[in-house]
């Protein structure tokens, strides 16, 4: 069993719907997630970053954690255009390494 | 931007030959990871040095070296190179080894071996 599941997608909707992106971990002592965006051929970009279970909000962007399910989500409402990349989950604990999913690949259409 | 930048963008090897990628870190920053993303793939772990010292490796072979400097910068080595080491080259630069420290990316090393 792979530590982190991501379904890689590609995922497409028009411009302006909700985009759901989900992950699931394994390990218990994974206790730090993120979500990271990564443009093609770029580097990631740090999006969302929590360490309980819950939501936290940015913007158009919440990230949710529950802990008692080993799931993390990432909601974007309001979806644009730009928002058009992939979508990087990615967990931490019990070492200095980032353990991430694949990555899901979002097209938002115009 | 993230204040993390790497050197240089993109190479093209040939099987056999060594390579040497390198990355500035971010002000303040005193943690360096490096990951590998193959294509299709999220980034996989190498290894992570803090203040000039190796700490941490993820499940890459000894041909994978790595350096820290007094100013925080990292190179990372790969000798006898492989097609299968053609991927995406990530530095991370993160302000210390606390859990919930947050980890920046570089724009990444595209490495092409053929």
């Amino acid at each position: 069993q792979k530590e982190v599941e991501q379904d890689p997608g590609p995922l497409s909707v028009p411009e302006g719907a909700i985009v759901s992106l989900n992950c699931t971990y394994s390990n218990s002592a994974f206790q730090y997630f993120m979500w990271y965006r990564q443009y093609s051929r770029k580097g990631p970009e740090l999006l969302m970053y929590t360490y309980s279970s819950g939501n936290k909000e940015d913007g158009r962007f919440t990230a949710q954690v529950d802990k008692s399910s080993k799931y993390i989500s990432l909601f974007i409402r309001d979806s644009q255009p730009s928002d058009s990349a992939t979508y990087l989950c990615a967990v931490k604990g019990g070492s200095e390494k980032l353990v991430f999913g694949k990555g899901t690949k979002l097209t938002v259409n115009p | 931007e993230t204040g993390v930048t790497q050197s240089p963008t993109h190479l093209i090897k040939t099987r056999g030959q060594q390579v040497t990628l390198r990355c500035s870190s971010q002000s303040g920053h005193n943690t360096v990871s490096w990951y590998q993303q193959a294509l299709g793939q999220g980034p996989q772990f190498i290894f992570q040095y803090y203040r000039e010292e190796e700490n941490g490796r993820g499940n890459f072979p000894p041909r994978f070296s790595g350096l820290q400097f007094p100013n925080y910068s990292s190179e990372l080595n790969v000798n006898a190179l492989e097609l299968d080491d053609s991927a995406l080259y990530l530095c991370a630069s993160s302000p210390g080894l606390a859990q919930r420290t947050e980890a920046f990316f570089g724009q990444g090393t595209r490495l092409t071996v053929v």
